[in-house]
């Protein structure tokens, strides 16, 4: 099965609205990571955690907030969606800061 | 601040040629560690090889090498033998080694073509 999920899959926002990207994984990894995929930026790093419990800004984190609320699930959440934020969102998880591994991504359209 | 660039944006190759992509890195950091990841048509992303600074043996897994040149920052990723699956989108990574995270920065990209 796969280890990380992301739901929803897709998602279409207004503007003003509040935004959930959930994410979970089976893999008992520590670490966990949201990206946003833009083209010709690769992934950028919005916000990561360490452990149940906390969260950290990444490298591109206005607009994001991030929860994680247990080891398995980490949220990012859009508190006043805007049309620059309709991108692919990608959570990830890893261990010992080595290697991740990703969910399926979300697609979200903010109108 | 760490950073990573890809300069190619897309190659084509022939079908069972060997092919190099580049990736240079900037760090201040004297110990790293550097990702090759593969994104295809789907979208799913998946973790390729992984080659540690302080190792001066470039890492091969399967039909992956990498020529790690630290003294220009370098690290290429070499497939040999390609196959038409090996179409998708390569990204570089980078993360430093010190203890004040595990922030991982990517390239934008490298897309790869493979034609029969």
């Amino acid at each position: 099965e796969a280890a990380v999920t992301q739901s929803p899959r897709n998602k279409v926002a207004v503007t003003g609205g509040k935004v959930t990207l959930s994410c979970n994984q089976t893999n008992n990894h520590n670490n966990m990571y949201w990206y946003r995929q833009d083209t010709g930026h690769g992934l950028r790093l919005i916000h990561y955690s360490y452990g149940a419990g906390s969260t950290e800004k990444g490298d591109i984190p206005d607009g994001y907030k991030a929860s994680r609320p247990s080891q398995e699930n980490f949220s990012l959440i859009l508190e006043l969606a805007t049309p620059s934020q309709t991108s692919v969102y990608f959570c990830a998880s890893g261990t010992g800061g080595y290697e991740q591994y990703f969910g399926p991504g979300t697609r979200l359209t903010v109108l | 601040a760490q950073k990573v660039t890809q300069t190619q944006t897309s190659i084509s190759v022939m079908e069972k040629t060997t092919v190099t992509m580049d990736c240079v890195y900037e760090t201040q950091d004297s110990s790293y560690f550097l990702f090759w990841y593969k994104q295809t048509a789907s979208g799913e992303i998946v973790f390729l090889i992984r080659q540690d600074s302080y190792k001066k043996e470039n890492a091969t897994v399967g039909h992956y090498s990498l020529n790690f040149q630290k003294p220009k920052s370098s690290i290429g990723l070499i497939i040999t033998a390609t196959q038409i699956e090996d179409s998708a989108v390569y990204f570089c990574a980078m993360r430093e080694g010190g203890t004040g995270g595990y922030k991982v920065v990517f390239g934008s990209g490298t897309r790869l073509l493979v034609s029969p």
